[in-house]
């Protein structure tokens, strides 16, 4: 089974433009999660999408969102970059509501954003 | 206010040797507890995990243990090979509706010597 896959894999841009991440979860999963990974912050959770739905969200502005289409591929989107954005950001995909039960999240390699 | 703590940055083993990763959790409400493995470039591989129900999680050559009253997890890895080179980190959550996303750790850096 093919594993959690992350498009594109290295990005960059600069400031005040805005990136769309797109992430193909495991075949039969339906819950996908992101994360940004920084070096000062570790990772830390952005939003949970279920039945194309946002579940839950942490403690990011607004200037982050996803959605989540009828087939579980997410997209999340920043806008207005700021140079803080420049991260390492995750997808990970669980079977059903993960967050909701005892399930695994499984993740994606990552699609590196510069910033400049 | 870091809710997953892993104290130690870095820990070196040597080669055959029993490496043991440490975690500390804050949140009384966290009930689900993961272990992940991860190289450079590359996302967050799962290890094992454990629910709060249990004390004690092995899977081949490692196993978690879970002491809730201190609120501290464990990682044994037994032998350590060179694999196992890699960034560790401790995840937990608490399960039911309305939960946040996994809160991680900063990670601890394993480096086995031969």
């Amino acid at each position: 089974k093919a594993g959690v896959t992350q498009t594109p894999r290295y990005l960059i841009k600069t400031r005040g433009q805005q990136v769309t991440l797109s992430c193909s979860p495991i075949s039969g999963h339906r819950s996908v999660s992101w994360y940004q990974q920084t070096p000062g912050q570790g990772l830390q959770f952005l939003f949970e999408y279920f039945s194309e739905t946002q579940r839950n969200k942490g403690n990011f502005p607004g200037r982050f969102s996803g959605r989540q289409f009828s087939n579980s591929r997410s997209e999340m989107n920043v806008s207005t970059l700021e140079l803080g954005d420049s991260a390492l950001y995750l997808c990970a995909s669980s079977p059903s509501r993960g967050l909701a039960g005892y399930e695994t999240q499984y993740f994606g390699p990552g699609t590196r954003l510069l910033v400049l | 206010d870091q809710q997953v703590k892993q104290n130690s940055p870095s820990l070196s083993v040597q080669e055959g040797r029993i490496s043991i990763l440490n975690c500390d959790y804050t949140n009384s409400m966290f009930d689900y507890f993961l272990w992940y493995k991860k190289y450079p470039a590359e996302g967050p591989t799962f290890l094992i995990s454990i629910s709060s129900i249990k004390d004690k999680n092995e899977d081949g050559r490692f196993t978690v243990f879970l002491n809730k009253s201190a609120k501290h997890l464990s990682l044994h890895i037994v032998p350590s090979q060179p694999g196992d080179s890699a960034v560790y980190f401790c995840a937990s959550r608490q399960t039911g509706g309305g939960a946040d996303g996994l809160t991680f750790g900063k990670g601890t850096h394993l480096i086995i010597q031969p």
